[in-house]
């Protein structure tokens, strides 16, 4: 089955304790992107990678990072995660090379920094 | 910048009623558009795809239209149900970049 896996869905951890959420899809997509929801702000990108080894900064980078080493995997890193950073985080991946390119999403995952 | 715009915030009607929710986008140099639904607590799930040579788009009782000139984009829902009750987003892409704008979102609820 194509999909687009997160792991954990769920996370509840304390300022400054460095965590990453790994997304993973199978579907051999060049391009795969993180975006956090917000009540009322709708989805933000934080950062996408074109391809392995080639990642760039969204709108909302500040805190994050990430890596790119394999096709399949796009882990999301927060260094030291602060309480601004709770919210609810999304993994995306696409082919993105036509206009009928359509993004597939990740279940999400919940962070709460404490 | 691309800005997108969804109103009403949430909306709620009599199951039956056909409805129309909207989005709105700033930068007519838009490549495709595309509507998701958000289910509580789950991810997103792509509905319909407007592609920029394409007015609409229809599947089953979804019909999303696309108008650049005007900056709009609506997706009517016909003959609503209690299942169609989840948060509608609107996101649209631009020529030559590589992310796309998401509205805030419509929570619809459709009552029994």
């Amino acid at each position: 089955e194509a999909q687009v896996t997160q792991n954990p869905r769920y996370l509840i951890t304390v300022t400054g304790k460095k965590l990453t959420v790994t997304c993973s899809q199978n579907m051999n997509h060049e391009y795969m992107s993180w975006y956090r929801q917000d009540p009322g702000l709708g989805l933000r990108q934080i950062y996408y990678s074109m391809n392995v080894e080639v990642t760039d900064k969204g709108d909302v980078p500040e805190g994050y990072k990430v890596s790119r080493k394999e096709k399949r995997n796009f882990p999301l890193i927060l260094e030291s995660p602060s309480p601004n950073q709770t919210s609810l985080y999304f993994c995306a991946s696409s082919l993105w090379t036509s206009s009928a390119d359509t993004q597939y999403f990740g279940p999400g995952t919940r962070l709460t920094v404490l | 910048k691309q800005e997108v715009t969804q109103i009403p915030a949430a909306l709620s009607v009599p199951e039956g009623e056909n409805l129309v929710l909207n989005c709105s986008f700033t930068d007519s140099a838009i490549y495709n558009l595309q509507w998701f639904r958000q289910d509580p607590g789950k991810g997103l799930t792509s509905l319909l795809l407007i592609q920029s040579s394409q007015r609409e788009q229809t599947s089953g009782r979804l019909n999303a239209s696309l108008d650049k000139s005007s900056g709009r984009s609506t997706l009517y829902i016909a003959a609503s149900q209690p299942g169609d009750s989840a948060t509608y987003l609107c996101a649209g892409r631009r020529y030559n970049n590589n992310d796309m704008r998401f509205g805030a979102g419509t929570r619809l609820t459709v009552k029994p």
